[in-house]
């Protein structure tokens, strides 16, 4: 079956825009969750999304958002980007966010110059 | 959710059993221990997890102690795709838990020919 797919892959953008990247769940997954990961910091949590709903949420600034369609796809948006926001951005989807494994893509990677 | 200890790096011969160990002293009754891996510039994937008694599927073998303090991921036949950094993670696991995953600095794996 197809896995998570995330695009762009990469992405060069400039200070004070912003951006929005996507991600397609597994087909039937209907948590989609999404992480940020730095050299420094390593992977953080997001936020994640069930059923259209946002069910957790991480400590990230108010520029980072998101959404989910009803066909379980998934956006983030970061407004007003910082340099300190480049990063590889990773999507996870699962059947229902509880205890099974999740599943993630290959993200996308988005360089703020 | 608990806090994992893991050491930084670790090395193994190609063919050679992999254990990796993971350090939860303060976890809790509910919470399960998840391990994951992720090959430098990839998505982290999913190997195995377990609650108290031991688990194994076609990639590895998880090992929990009996009070749940420290628990052992076994790659048995380990090859050079399975350098990469493995993360112990855990967490409680409901249907309203949602999916916030806490990766720590995990383990540096690099399995030498």
């Amino acid at each position: 079956k197809a896995g998570v797919t995330q695009t762009p892959r990469y992405l060069i953008k400039t200070r004070g825009q912003q951006v929005t990247l996507s991600c397609s769940p597994i087909s039937g997954h209907r948590s989609v969750s999404w992480y940020q990961q730095t050299p420094g910091q390593g992977l953080q949590f997001l936020f994640e999304y069930f059923s259209e709903t946002q069910r957790n949420k991480g400590n990230f600034p108010g520029r980072f958002s998101g959404r989910q369609f009803s066909n379980s796809r998934s956006e983030m948006n970061v407004s007003t980007l910082e340099l300190g926001d480049s990063a590889l951005y990773l999507c996870a989807s699962s059947l229902d966010g509880a205890k099974r494994g999740y599943t993630f893509g290959s993200g996308t990677r988005l360089t703020v110059v | 959710d608990a806090k994992t200890t893991q050491p930084p790096s670790m090395d193994c011969a190609e063919g050679r059993a992999a254990n990796l160990p993971c350090n939860h002293s303060t976890i809790s009754g509910n919470e399960y221990v998840y391990w994951y891996r992720q090959i430098h510039s990839q998505g982290p994937q999913y190997i195995i997890h377990g609650l108290k008694n031991n688990e194994t599927n076609e990639m590895a073998s998880l090992i929990i102690t009996e009070d749940r303090k420290s628990s052992t991921l076994i790659l048995p036949h380990a090859t050079l795709r399975d350098t990469a950094v493995y993360y112990c993670i855990v967490r409680v696991a409901t249907e309203t838990s949602g999916s916030r995953l806490t990766f720590g600095e995990g383990t540096q794996l690099t399995v030498n020919p």
